[in-house]
C-alpha cells in the first residue's frame, strides 16, 4: 500500500530535549516536504527537498533542522524544542514537479513541547 | 497578512445544499491553485487542482480561479454528510517546492 508513515504519532516532551520525528514514503517519490498545522494559522511549510541531498527553507524554518540522505526518508529535527513548537506536524511526499503534484501526506504527529 | 486568506467557518449546512469555500490570495505570481480536503485525525488529501484562471469540475465538485479578483473557489453539489471536513485552498508557482496554503474551512454537512 501506498502511504507516508511518521514516527511518532503523538510525543509529549520538554523544552530543550532533542527531539527527531521520522517520514518514510515508499512510492519512490523524489519531493518531500514537512508542515506544520496550527488553529487559525492552517498549514506553514517548514522545509522541503526537491530530491536526495537538495533541501530549502519554507515559510518557517526557524528551529528546525532536515536532512535528505536517502529518497525514501526525511526526518524533522528539533535540536533544542520549545513551547511555541507545539504543533501538529505533517509529512507529505510526490512525485517530481514538487507540490505542484498531487502530494500524499502522512497521517500527523502531535507534538507537545512543555 | 497571509498570502492566501481562507474564512475559518465553520460552515454548517443542510444534506443536499450547494456548498461555496473561498479564499483569496495577494501575491500574482501564483498560478497554480489546489484544493486539499482534511477529515478528522488525518492528513491532506488533494481534491482540485488548477492551473491560472478559468473553472474544473470532477463530479459533485467545481473548483473556480479568478486571477483578475486573486479569488479561489471550490463549490460542492448535493453535499453529502461524507463531505464534512476541513477545507484548505493552497497556491504555489512562486518558488519551485513552495506551497503556501490557506487557514482551512471547517465544513459540516448534517443530514
Amino acid at each position: 500500500e501506498a502511504q507516508v508513515t511518521q514516527n511518532p504519532r503523538y510525543l509529549i516532551t520538554v523544552t530543550g530535549k532533542k527531539l527527531t520525528v521520522t517520514c518514510s514514503q515508499n512510492m519512490n517519490h523524489e519531493y518531500m516536504s514537512w508542515y506544520r498545522q496550527d488553529p487559525g494559522l492552517g498549514l506553514r511549510q517548514i522545509y522541503y527537498s526537491m530530491n536526495v541531498e537538495v533541501t530549502d527553507k519554507g515559510d518557517v524554518p526557524e528551529g528546525y533542522k532536515v536532512s535528505r540522505k536517502e529518497k525514501r526518508n526525511f526526518p524533522l529535527i528539533l535540536e533544542s524544542p520549545s513551547p511555541n513548537q507545539t504543533s501538529l506536524y505533517f509529512c507529505a511526499s510526490s512525485f517530481r514537479g514538487g507540490p505542484l503534484q498531487p502530494q500524499h501526506f502522512g497521517d500527523g504527529t502531535r507534538l507537545s513541547i512543555l | 497578512q497571509k498570502e492566501v486568506e481562507q474564512d475559518p467557518g465553520p460552515l454548517s449546512v443542510p444534506e443536499g445544499a450547494i456548498v461555496s469555500l473561498n479564499c483569496t490570495y495577494s501575491n500574482s505570481a501564483f498560478q497554480y491553485f489546489m484544493w486539499y480536503r482534511q477529515y478528522s485525525r488525518k492528513g491532506p488529501e488533494l481534491l482540485m487542482y488548477t492551473y491560472s484562471s478559468g473553472n474544473k469540475e470532477d463530479g459533485r465538485f467545481t473548483a473556480q480561479v479568478d486571477k483578475s479578483s486573486k479569488y479561489i473557489s471550490l463549490f460542492i453539489r448535493d453535499s453529502q454528510p461524507s463531505d464534512s471536513a476541513t477545507y484548505l485552498c493552497s497556491a504555489g508557482g512562486t518558488s519551485y517546492g513552495k506551497l503556501t496554503f490557506g487557514q482551512g474551512t471547517i465544513l459540516t454537512v448534517h443530514p
